[in-house]
């Protein structure tokens, strides 16, 4: 079954304007990962949070994780055309495991317009 | 770091004909992970291997489909016969550590069987 899923699906936006996407997920996990995709290219890992963490920052990108609500957000301020991918969590389980337990959402597709 | 290499980029195969697909991990990194996507389905995990040693295949969908790690610096993905619906971008990735470090994604091979 899906673990994490993403919202929206889809997002477009204008560049400077804040992108905020979603990831809510079912079972305890250890830890939550946000990966961006380029269109034509692989997976990029962007950041990981602990079970344990609220939140976390990298640059421009910042990421919330409420555990009570099973839920994530990650926010990227003043976009850029170039932030234009899709975003994907990945929600590693609590009971430890290898990144091989890792269960990637279908994404959230953004799109920044210059 | 050259990054996780795969090839060949693009592969268009008839039905019933052998495909192997190749995988270059990051120098030092001790896991590797196939991964496939489709729209359909998104990121599906298909084996991954730890010190070159298969740890979990039953994401691999059948029998038709089998992968190698020779040794440490490359790994193959093979499908034999090939059919349609195997069409789909493959990924290869590696991470450092087995438990938490975040995988490093190759570019993908577009598969196409028709």
């Amino acid at each position: 079954s899906q673990q994490g899923e993403e919202d929206p699906q889809a997002l477009s936006i204008q560049e400077g304007e804040n992108a905020t996407m979603n990831c809510s997920y079912k079972t305890s996990i250890n830890n939550l990962q946000w990966y961006r995709q380029n269109s034509g290219r692989g997976l990029v890992h962007l950041i990981l949070i602990r079970s344990n963490e609220r939140e976390k920052h990298s640059g421009r990108l910042r990421v919330t994780l409420d555990t009570s609500k099973k839920s994530s957000s990650l926010l990227i301020t003043a976009s850029r055309a170039a932030d234009t991918a899709s975003y994907f969590c990945a929600t590693a389980p609590y009971y430890g495991g290898s990144q091989g337990n890792l269960i990637f959402g279908k994404g959230t597709k953004l799109s920044v317009k210059p | 770091d050259a990054g996780v290499i795969q090839s060949p980029r693009h592969e268009v195969t008839e039905m019933g004909q052998e495909v192997t697909l190749r995988c270059k991990p990051i120098s030092g990194h001790n896991s590797l992970f196939w991964y496939r996507q489709t729209m359909m389905r998104g990121l599906e995990l298909l084996i991954y291997f730890n010190n070159n040693v298969p740890i979990d295949d039953s994401g691999m969908p059948e029998d038709r489909f089998s992968a190698k790690m020779p040794n440490a610096s490359f790994s193959t993905l093979k499908i034999q016969p090939s059919e349609p619906r195997d069409s789909a971008v493959y990924f290869c990735a590696s991470s450092f550590d087995f438990f938490r470090s975040p995988l490093h994604f190759g570019n993908g091979t577009r598969l196409t069987v028709t």
